[in-house]
């Protein structure tokens, strides 16, 4: 059984330029959410997608926006990078997301920006 | 805002020894999960607490949950090298697949 796909793998950007990060959930699961990890803040969610739609949002800038298609795979987008938004991006898919099911971890995208 | 915490944040035990990593969360919630994170790598599940008094084990890996003290608990038995990563608690709030994470509790074993 395959588990959550990341792609790509390490990505450098430039201050000011935008990213797409794209994340396959493993087969089945309808639930996809985002984090970010840096070592100053810890693990911070940013944004949970069920069936299409955000269902929930963390505190983030509108820089960052995520969405969600009908096989369930996700991308999340940000804008506008700046320097603090280098981080290590993880995904998370669940089967149904009611808090109740396992969630896995993706391997993640490390972004760095310069 | 819900805050998760653990302790110790670091962690450096002998081999054979034993310890415990607890994690308080400020808010009500019944679900509580175990990760573990290898250094460059993803968060792989240990365990998943859903319900007050929750016990779970695995190899030398003992977990718990306390939801009237908002306390979980990571118990480890007779440590060895492999066991060497970060430990986080997470908590979720129920109203879908989001977890508000502790800040992690980084485990060294030494021989």
């Amino acid at each position: 059984k395959a588990g959550v796909t990341q792609t790509p793998r390490y990505l450098i950007k430039t201050r000011g330029q935008q990213v797409t990060l794209s994340c396959s959930p493993i087969s089945g699961h309808r639930s996809v959410s985002w984090y970010q990890q840096t070592p100053g803040q810890g693990l911070q969610f940013l944004f949970e997608y069920f069936s299409e739609t955000q269902r929930n949002k963390g505190n983030f800038p509108g820089r960052f926006s995520g969405r969600q298609f009908s096989n369930s795979r996700s991308e999340m987008n940000v804008s506008t990078l700046e320097l603090g938004d280098s981080a290590l991006y993880l995904c998370a898919s669940s089967l149904a997301g009611t808090g109740s099911t396992e969630a896995f971890f993706g391997q993640g995208t490390r972004l760095t920006v310069v | 805002e819900l805050k998760v915490e653990q302790n110790p944040l670091f962690l450096s035990m002998q081999e054979g020894k034993n310890y415990t990593i607890y994690c308080n969360y400020s808010t009500t919630s019944d679900r509580l999960y175990w990760y573990r994170q290898d250094p460059g790598k993803s968060l792989e599940s240990l365990f998943v607490l859903l319900s007050n008094g929750a016990v779970k084990q695995e190899g030398r890996l003992m977990a718990s949950l306390d939801t009237k003290a908002r306390l979980s608990t990571l118990h480890i038995t007779a440590a060895v090298h492999d066991l060497s990563a970060t430990y986080f608690c997470a908590v979720d709030m129920g109203t879908g697949n989001q977890f508000y994470f502790g800040t992690g509790t980084s485990l060294t074993v030494i021989p």
